[in-house]
């Protein structure tokens, strides 16, 4: 079984600071791994994938993540970020079994302030 | 073109009640994933159903339950309503499948159930 590991649950961060989101993932095949971004009160948003190829994935917003099979990780990263970032952030694994099941982190939330 | 909507936003209910929910998928996507997200939780995987059919489930006991519809539409039906079912239900769409599955969902906004 899959499983995914988000070691902060916040990350407090000052405006214009860049920020790394750590995402930690267990899987005994290859995956695809995805950081969806959720703000208050709002379903939940993609940022980026990794299927293959480059390591170094660049999604929406400034945001890009890094796959390192070897430490099983897919850190997220943002080199300065804005209030307006402020949100709750998900690693989610996915198999590709055959059927689009995503196994989700618990969530670091990302506070941004002046 | 039009996202995934679900429907109501809130709703509050009492314990032993049932509730449905109800989701329309992304145009162009036949398969809809529906997800618990309690509070201060990851989104936790309940079905998904894909040619009107469940087709995957994950820990929920059978008092949830769904449907899809032939315009690939969706319901989620939870009977005896607990207060722990108190969530934000999440439907999410996804593509037809190709020769490689993604796994990428497509989310809506969601319905924030209390149940007192």
């Amino acid at each position: 079984a899959q499983s995914v590991t988000q070691l902060d649950s916040q990350v407090p961060v000052f405006e214009e600071a860049p920020v790394e989101l750590r995402c930690n993932y267990s899987s005994s095949v290859s995956v695809y791994l995805f950081w969806y971004v959720q703000y208050p009160n709002q379903g939940l948003q993609l940022l980026l994938k990794y299927l293959s190829g480059s390591t170094l994935v660049k999604g929406i917003n400034g945001f890009e993540a890094e796959f390192n099979k070897s430490q099983t990780s897919f850190h997220l990263r943002k080199p300065s970020v804005h209030i307006s970032d402020t949100a709750e952030y998900f690693c989610a694994v996915s198999e590709g079994s055959g059927y689009s099941t995503l196994t989700f982190g618990k969530g670091t939330m990302l506070l941004v302030s002046p | 073109e039009t996202g995934v909507t679900q429907s109501p936003t809130h709703l509050i209910k009492t314990r032993g009640q049932q509730v449905t929910l109800r989701c329309s998928s992304q145009s162009g996507h036949n398969t809809v994933s529906w997800y618990q997200q309690a509070l201060g939780q990851g989104p936790q995987f309940i079905f998904q159903y894909y040619r009107e059919e469940e087709n995957g489930r994950g820990n929920f006991p059978p008092r949830f339950s769904g449907l899809q519809f032939p315009n690939y539409s969706s319901e989620l039906n939870v009977n005896a309503l607990e207060l722990d079912d108190s969530a934000l239900y999440l439907c999410a769409s996804s593509p037809p499948r190709a020769g490689s599955n993604t796994g990428e969902l497509f989310f809506g906004e969601g319905s924030r159930l209390t149940v007192l």
